[in-house]
């Protein structure tokens, strides 16, 4: 089986100010990472993965996560936020393991950065 | 290149009526994955789909069905709504093993 939790479900942060959404996993097998926004009323942005190599991995729009094998998490970040970024975010996990594995979601976070 | 598209945007129905929705996926995959988002949640994995052959299914009822085509487009069949299948439908599209890109979903409604 396979989990994810995103403790916050809202997460505030002044626009320019470093940003942090939580994420924590559990997997039975080898874990491949994931993380999607959603804007409203739109589906699922893929914003970056980890799949094996650096811990810090870069994606898009300035956004980075860091991979904590042994604290099992794999927390979204950004250096300085912006208006733009408020948005739902969701954390997800598949077992790298298996290629036809399903992507288990966590209930999101709301980022709501204010000007 | 085109990205994953899902027909109809939004759709009503009643109880124990059925719904077809539909997913092209994008250029170059060959696995195509539903997913149910409830109000408020995250993603549920109903079923994936690759090379026409159901490659893996989460917790749903067989009333939840589905087809690949040769195209790799696909559908998903709900039998008999009920009003908890009201939810955000989600369609991805994949090499298999890859990174999975969502459509912009079909909003359902079940009166």
């Amino acid at each position: 089986a396979q989990s994810v939790a995103q403790p916050e479900d809202q997460v505030n942060v002044a626009e320019g100010n470093p940003l942090t959404v939580k994420c924590t996993y559990s997997v039975s097998g080898n874990p491949y990472l994931f993380w999607y926004v959603q804007y409203p009323n739109r589906g699922l942005q893929f914003l970056l993965k980890y799949i094996t190599g650096d811990n810090l991995v870069k994606g898009s729009y300035g956004f980075e996560a860091e991979f904590n094998k042994s604290q099992t998490s794999f927390h979204l970040k950004k250096p300085s936020a912006l208006v733009s970024d408020s948005a739902l975010y969701f954390c997800a996990v598949r077992d790298g393991d298996n290629a036809g594995n399903m992507l288990t979601f966590g209930g999101g976070t709301r980022l709501m950065v204010k000007p | 290149e085109t990205g994953v598209t899902q027909s109809p945007t939004h759709l009503i129905k009643t109880r124990g009526q059925q719904v077809t929705l539909r997913c092209s996926s994008q250029s170059g995959h060959n696995t195509v994955s539903w997913y149910q988002q409830a109000l408020g949640q995250g993603p549920q994995f109903i079923f994936q789909y690759y090379r026409e052959e159901e490659n893996g299914r989460g917790n749903f009822p067989p009333r939840f069905s589905g087809l690949q085509f040769p195209n790799y487009s696909s559908e998903l069949n709900v039998n008999a709504l009920e009003l908890d299948d009201s939810a955000l439908y989600l369609c991805a599209s994949s090499l298999r093993g890859d990174t999975q890109y969502f459509g912009p979903g079909t909003r359902l409604t079940v009166l």
